[in-house]
């Protein structure tokens, strides 16, 4: 099946960096999500994305496609930021989910 | 606030019993998924309803099945549990087949003891 890798595994930043997570996939695709879950286990789905460059606030995202990989930029980091960084994909059945980036936002 | 629902939020059982975890999908919305997440299996992917119908299935247990009803919402009914069965199981529901925009509700925490 499909390969999700998600890089870095874990990330601490202060309050008002910036950060850029990444998701590789090993085979075309044509849903790509961005959910993060919150410290309380709630999963928010954050983008759909399966090709080009979407922005909401404080987070962008950028897939390519062609090269397989997608990218979550946060900028100016907030606390509420915390929590693990969920990419998926899907190719015929359900989402093949990443193994997560876990991101603590210190103050 | 979701809009997906699910019951119970936690739910504490023994070795060998039968659980039913409750769904209710965001109005709307025709397809409800159902995903374990565990902390050596990560997110894994069920089961999918589309309209009462069956359209998918993943790395579902033969021990678990899954219906979805025609006011759309969903049960997962877990048998002979075992103590590896415990996790979280989330709920998510989309308007098309197609998975886009997915919603998830807030889970339900399994513990078999």
């Amino acid at each position: 099946g499909i390969q999700v890798e998600q890089s870095p595994p874990d990330l601490i930043l202060q309050e008002g960096a910036n950060s850029t997570l990444r998701c590789n996939f090993s085979d075309s695709v044509n849903n790509l999500q961005w959910f993060h879950q919150n410290p309380w286990g709630q999963l928010i789905n954050l983008f759909y994305i399966p090709s080009g460059t979407k922005q909401n606030g404080r987070l962008s995202a950028t897939t390519v496609a062609t090269e397989r990989y997608s990218l979550l930029y946060i900028s100016s980091s907030q606390t509420t930021d915390s929590g693990v960084y969920f990419c998926a994909v899907k190719v015929a059945d359900g989402l093949t989910f990443g193994k997560g980036t876990h991101l603590i936002i210190q103050p | 606030d979701s809009g997906v629902t699910q019951t119970p939020k936690h739910l504490i059982t023994a070795t060998g019993q039968r659980v039913t975890l409750r769904c209710s999908p965001r109005s709307g919305d025709l397809s409800v998924y159902w995903y374990q997440q565990s902390l050596d299996q990560g997110l894994q992917f069920l089961i999918q309803y589309y309209n009462g119908e069956e359209r998918a299935k993943g790395n579902i247990l033969e021990r678990f099945s899954a219906q979805q009803f025609p006011d759309l919402h969903s049960e997962l009914n877990l048998s002979s549990l075992e103590l590896g069965d415990s996790a979280l199981y989330f709920c998510a529901s989309s308007v098309s087949l197609g998975n886009k925009g997915y919603t998830f509700g807030s889970g339900t925490r399994l513990t078999v003891v």
